[in-house]
């Protein structure tokens, strides 16, 4: 079975300032991990993924991630929060051979001036 | 351009009323999907198509009726819904997927809001 938590529903920071959005997974198998950004009333946008390649993952707008699976965690992260970073982030785990991706709750991300 | 196109955006009808929501992929992908976003609820599955066949329906009420012609195209037939189906309907496709292949990520449309009144 696999699952996967975000420990945050909403994180502020200020701009300028460091972003972190923690996800927690399960998985029985070698997991491919996703995060999403979905701003409003839009679909949602492939910000990187880990699929058992690097354990650290770059993406797009200066984001990354990093794959710990003895802490079984992929939390993203930015150094240098932007005002056009406020939106919802998703973390997704799914594995090879499967249809099922699992997403997480979300998180909303503000980012004060 | 996402390479995934749903239409309508916007949709508002009644609870007797029988509308169709149709999502479009141009990226060659084999797999597409649709999902439901409800306020302060996770993303649900509802369909999966894999090569036009379905392979996943997730206990999905009756009133949702999908069809796959083809590879490229999906719909999600609506009929005698109910107020709490008010929601965001996302349509999704991937390369890969199933138990021989890698598991691509998922390209979402924009989506399409509907509201049953």
């Amino acid at each position: 079975a696999q699952s996967v938590t975000q420990l945050d529903s909403h994180v502020s920071v200020s701009e300028g300032t460091p972003v972190l959005l923690r996800c927690n997974y399960s998985s029985s198998y070698s997991p491919s991990l996703f995060w999403y950004v979905q701003h409003p009333n839009k679909g949602l946008q492939l910000l990187l993924k880990y699929t058992s390649a690097a354990t650290l993952v770059k993406g797009i707008n200066g984001f990354e991630a990093e794959f710990k699976k003895s802490e079984t965690s992929f939390h993203l992260t930015k150094p240098s929060a932007h005002m056009s970073d406020a939106a919802e982030y998703f973390c997704v785990v799914t594995t090879s051979g499967t249809y099922k991706y699992i997403f997480g709750t979300g998180t909303r991300l503000k980012v004060l001036a | 351009e996402t390479g995934v196109t749903q239409t309508p955006r916007h949709l508002v009808m009644g609870m007797t009323n029988k509308k169709s929501l149709k999502c479009e992929q141009h990226l060659g992908h084999n797999a597409m999907y649709w999902y439901k976003q409800s306020a302060k609820k996770p993303l649900e599955l509802m369909f999966v198509y894999n090569f036009k066949e379905q392979t996943e329906n997730n206990s999905v009420p009756s009133r949702f009726s999908p069809e796959c012609p083809n590879s490229s195209h999906l719909f999600l037939h609506l009929h005698t819904l109910q107020p709490e189906d008010s929601a965001l309907y996302l349509c999704a496709s991937s390369l890969g997927g199933g138990p021989a292949s890698g598991t691509g990520e998922l390209f979402f449309g924009e989506g399409s809001r509907l509201t049953v009144l």
